[in-house]
């Protein structure tokens, strides 16, 4: 079964606009940790955000805000005033506490298009 | 501080060759683990390594696929006889611990080795 769901396959948005990226998990631990990452077109991964399951506060770095809320198992990422250099995949992980650090599950990605 | 270092970054190896894609963690990283990036799909767990013990290998293919993490020099992923489906791409992290420890310790990752099958 998905552990990580990203049911957004392909957003596009024009500059400036406001860009919001779904990322539902299941897990039964009641640890766990959360994270994103961008895949822009050159492939590398890029980290984004960890979020451990006891710390609910929403964060805002920069244009980048996201939004975590155990009752309905999200971890929502939205960038504000997009860029064309925010184009790239992004990705949804979990990481349950009953495997390693470096075992995570990934979604699908989303493909988020910037245009000017 | 290097951080984790994949080698080569693109590879292209003819139906039936021998793929060997290298991984060097970060200092002071024991743990590394391996993933595939199939085109247009996310990131695949395949094997968790410590130093010359595999821990979890429960998302490598039964065949043609092999890891090792030796005590000295970096892990290596091997895949035999390769076919086609096998073109992805493919990354390494490496973590300081395995589990335990604090919100801290996390998994840094590679750039990628790109697997091209002709």
């Amino acid at each position: 079964a998905q552990k990580v769901t990203q049911a957004q396959t392909e957003i596009s948005v024009v500059e400036k606009e406001d860009v919001t990226l779904d990322c539902v998990y299941e897990t039964r631990d009641t640890t766990y940790y959360l994270f994103w990452y961008k895949q822009p077109p050159s492939g590398e991964l890029v980290f984004l955000i960890r979020r451990n399951s006891f710390d609910e506060q929403n964060e805002i770095s920069g244009r980048y805000s996201w939004n975590f809320q155990k009752s309905t198992s999200s971890f929502n990422f939205t960038i504000t005033a997009s860029q064309v250099v925010d184009s790239a995949v992004y990705f949804c992980a979990l990481s349950e506490t009953t495997d390693s650090w470096g075992k995570l599950q990934f979604g699908a990605g989303t493909q988020v298009v910037v245009t000017p | 501080n290097a951080g984790v270092m994949q080698n080569p970054r693109h590879l292209v190896r003819r139906r039936g060759q021998e793929a060997r894609l290298r991984c060097s963690p970060m200092k002071g990283h024991s743990h590394v683990y391996w993933y595939r990036q199939l085109p247009e799909e996310g990131l695949k767990f395949m094997v968790y390594l410590q130093k010359e013990n595999i821990i979890d290998e429960s998302g490598m293919p039964k065949e043609r696929f092999s890891a090792e993490f030796p005590k000295e020099g970096p892990s290596i992923l091997r895949i035999q006889q390769v076919v086609r489906g096998d073109s992805a791409a493919y990354f390494c992290a490496s973590s300081q611990l395995g589990t335990g420890g604090d919100s801290n310790t996390e998994a840094f990752f590679g750039q990628g080795t790109r697997l091209t099958v002709v």
